[in-house]
């Protein structure tokens, strides 16, 4: 059964560095998200790619987190630098046209 | 207020009991519902995908969507162990980008 990936699945850093996590959607699906969530919350969506191209990206925090699909397959999703509130997972996913999402198993960020 | 709006529990109940989940949503041109079902430190899962009101059923597990009340419910029938998770309510509207909005889900324990 197709999968989503990610990796690294753990990360831990200090405040101020950077740090990129990795994500391989479903093969044939167009549409990849990233998403965040906190401990005890539902995850919040970051930025969403449509191919190659961001269709909303109004809940990232553009002056330290950028996102790219440079291909429209693949995508890195990028902090810099990273700070304490930061420390959370970092969920990837995907869909085909019409279809729902499928999730990734996430990255976990821990920011000291 | 939340678009979605969940109660976080946690809900701990004994094995072989029937469980209730719930969620209330506020916007109306919400079409789509799904449940999705989250172990700790893992990605969400698909459980159960909808479109506008009625019940759905998948073994043990049922859906139902009652859009003049703006209420969605997932029963669980004969709860076990493994069913122990997070259980993530999502809704998301008929418009092209498939924006889904997540409720903060409900932590269920079942108790052997």
């Amino acid at each position: 059964e197709a999968e989503v990936a990610q990796s690294p699945r753990y990360k831990i850093t200090e405040k101020s560095q950077a740090v990129a996590f990795w994500c391989d959607p479903i093969s044939g699906h167009a549409t990849l998200y990233w998403y965040r969530q906190i401990l005890g919350q539902g995850p919040e969506l970051l930025v969403q790619f449509q191919d190659e191209s961001v269709v909303d990206d109004s809940q990232l925090p553009k002056d330290r987190f950028s996102a790219e699909r440079l291909k429209g397959v693949d995508s890195t999703l990028k902090i810099q630098p990273a700070e304490l509130g930061d420390s959370a997972m970092y969920l990837c996913a995907s869909s085909g046209i019409g279809d729902t999402q499928y999730f990734g198993p996430g990255t976990r960020l821990t920011v000291l | 207020q939340k678009e979605v709006e969940q109660d976080p529990g946690p809900l701990s109940v004994p094995e072989g009991a029937i469980v209730s989940l719930n969620c209330t949503y506020s916007n109306s041109a919400f079409q789509y519902f799904m449940w999705y079902r989250q172990y700790s430190r893992k990605g969400p899962e698909l459980l159960m995908y909808t479109y506008s009101s009625g019940n759905k059923e998948d073994g043990r597990f049922t859906a139902q969507v009652d859009k003049s009340s703006k209420y969605i419910s997932l029963f669980i029938r004969d709860s076990q162990p493994s069913d122990s998770a997070t259980y993530l309510c999502a809704t998301r509207d008929s418009g092209g980008y498939q924006k889904v909005t997540f409720g903060t889900g409900t932590k269920l324990q079942v108790i052997p």
